[in-house]
């Protein structure tokens, strides 16, 4: 079965500087991997996704996110914080067999300040 | 630009009553998600649908039921609320893995 283990239920950067949200994963085959945020109130928004190919992939916003096999993380990135990246990001792993159900961490709220 | 619908963004309702969140695709999608987000617990998969008139359980089906009677529709009931029910309502469809999940805006219910 597959798992997913966010480092960090708060983060807290100062505007401009590196945001770091962990994710490690635990899966039988190889996986899909996806990255998540949630403004309040609001539903959940793709920012990226992993599923074959180039490790670093990029996505909306300035993240991006590098699959490390050897390490089973997919940790999300970016270099320079701004206030409206504040939200809660959840990271995510699909198995590429069988029927597809998405497993989710317990996310991390990223907190911005001036 | 595809969408999922959502049809409340708040309800209030009261311990007992029957009650009916209504999601809608427009995007031909064939699985079709429910889940509820408490703090500190992340997604929990209610139920789910691969096809018009299929479900299957999630991992927390206790206390609601679902069905599936149009392809682009998937509703989510509680057939009696209770406050540990007061929660958000997450909807979502996906068309295949490679591509995750589209997700409606949300429903918070409370139960009073």
């Amino acid at each position: 079965a597959q798992s997913v283990t966010q480092l960090g239920s708060h983060v807290s950067v100062s505007e401009g500087a590196l945001v770091l949200l962990r994710c490690n994963y635990s899966s039988s085959v190889p996986p899909y991997l996806f990255w998540y945020v949630q403004y309040p109130n609001q539903g959940l928004q793709l920012l990226l996704k992993y599923t074959t190919g180039a490790t670093l992939v990029k996505g909306i916003n300035g993240f991006e996110a590098e699959f490390k096999k050897s390490e089973t993380s997919f940790h999300l990135t970016k270099p320079s914080a701004h206030m409206s990246d504040a939200a809660e990001y959840f990271c995510a792993v699909n198995k590429n067999t069988g029927f597809q159900k998405l497993v989710f961490g317990t996310g991390t709220r990223l907190l911005v300040s001036p | 630009d595809v969408k999922v619908t959502q049809s409340s963004r708040y309800l209030v309702k009261r311990t007992g009553e029957k009650v009916f969140l209504e999601c809608v695709q427009d995007m031909d999608h064939e699985n079709m998600f429910w889940y509820r987000q408490d703090p500190g617990l992340g997604l929990r998969l209610i139920y789910f649908s691969y096809d018009v008139k299929m479900k299957e359980k999630g991992d927390i089906p206790e206390g609601y039921s679902v069905s599936r009677e149009k392809k682009e529709r998937f509703s989510l009931i509680l057939e009696s609320a209770s406050t540990n029910q007061t929660s958000m309502y997450l909807c979502a469809s996906s068309m295949d893995r490679a591509h995750g999940y589209t997700f409606g805006s949300g429903t918070r219910l409370t139960v009073v």
